[in-house]
C-alpha cells in the first residue's frame, strides 16, 4: 500500500466556519507534510511532522492549526479563513527526515473559502 | 538557499517521439536528492524519478530518464516515446539532507501537451 488518502476532496467553508482536512497514510513513514498548492503555481511547504512531533512551521498563519494525533493520521484545522485561503492542500509523507526516500502524495484537497 | 528552476513553463510533444524537460538547482549542500514529478489534471503529485546527488550514473525508469550533470547544476527529463498520458505538469524538485531537513523543494513547473 503506497498510498496516502486525505478528505474530503473538496471542502468549501465560509469565512466564519471551522473544518478539517484529514490525511492518513499506512506505509509506516514517520515524516508527513502539508503543502499548499495555488493555480498554476508550484507546492509551497506549510509544515513538516516528525515522529508525531512538529518539526518545520514555515510561518504559517495561525489560522491553520496541524495536528498529529499518531503516526499514520494527519489534520489541518482551519478557523477564520480567507478567500485568498483558497487552494489545493495536498499532504504528503516520507520514511522519515533522514530516510533516503521520496514523498507521497495524496489527491489534495481543495478549498475554497467563500 | 536552495532553489530549483525550470525554465520551460509549456512544452509541447508529439505522440511516440522525444521530449526534454530542463531543470537547474542551486544548493550549497553535498548531500541531496534530486526529483521529477508529474502532477495530471488529477491533483496527484505522482514521483516519476529521483536522483541521489552522490551516484554518477543517471537514473532511468522505464521511458523516462534523466541527465545529471552535477559541477553545471542541471537534472533534465527525457521522455522517450510519448503517451498521451504523460500529458500534465511536471515538476522538479530538490531536497536537502542538511540544514532544512524535509523541505523539498519545488521548480514552477513544465505544462507538457502531447499531440496524437
Amino acid at each position: 500500500d503506497t498510498e496516502v488518502t486525505q478528505t474530503p476532496k473538496h471542502l468549501v467553508m465560509g469565512m466564519t466556519n471551522k473544518k478539517s482536512l484529514k490525511c492518513e497514510q499506512h506505509m509506516g513513514h514517520r515524516a508527513m507534510y502539508w503543502y499548499k498548492q495555488k493555480a498554476k503555481k508550484p507546492p509551497e511547504l506549510m509544515f513538516v511532522y516528525s515522529y508525531e512531533k512538529l518539526s518545520i512551521n514555515e510561518s504559517v498563519p495561525s489560522r491553520f492549526s496541524p495536528e498529529c494525533p499518531n503516526s499514520s493520521l494527519l489534520n489541518l484545522h482551519l478557523h477564520a479563513l480567507q478567500p485568498e485561503d483558497s487552494a489545493l492542500y495536498l499532504c504528503a509523507s516520507s520514511q522519515d527526515l533522514r530516510g533516503r526516500t521520496e514523498a507521497f502524495f495524496g489527491q489534495g484537497t481543495r478549498l475554497t473559502v467563500v | 538557499a536552495q532553489t530549483v528552476t525550470q525554465s520551460q513553463p509549456e512544452m509541447s510533444v508529439q505522440e511516440a517521439e522525444t521530449v526534454t524537460l530542463s531543470c537547474t538547482y542551486d544548493t550549497s549542500e553535498s548531500d541531496y536528492y534530486l526529483f521529477w514529478y508529474k502532477q495530471p489534471p488529477s491533483r496527484q503529485m505522482i514521483l516519476v524519478i529521483r536522483q541521489e546527488a552522490y551516484k554518477q550514473q543517471n537514473a532511468t525508469e522505464n521511458r523516462f530518464s534523466v541527465n545529471f550533470q552535477k559541477a553545471a547544476k542541471s537534472f533534465s527529463l527525457k521522455i522517450s516515446d510519448s503517451q498521451l498520458g504523460d500529458a500534465a505538469m511536471y515538476f522538479c524538485a530538490s531536497l536537502n539532507y542538511g540544514g532544512s531537513q524535509g523541505n523539498l523543494i519545488f521548480g514552477k513547473g513544465t505544462k507538457l501537451s502531447v499531440k496524437p
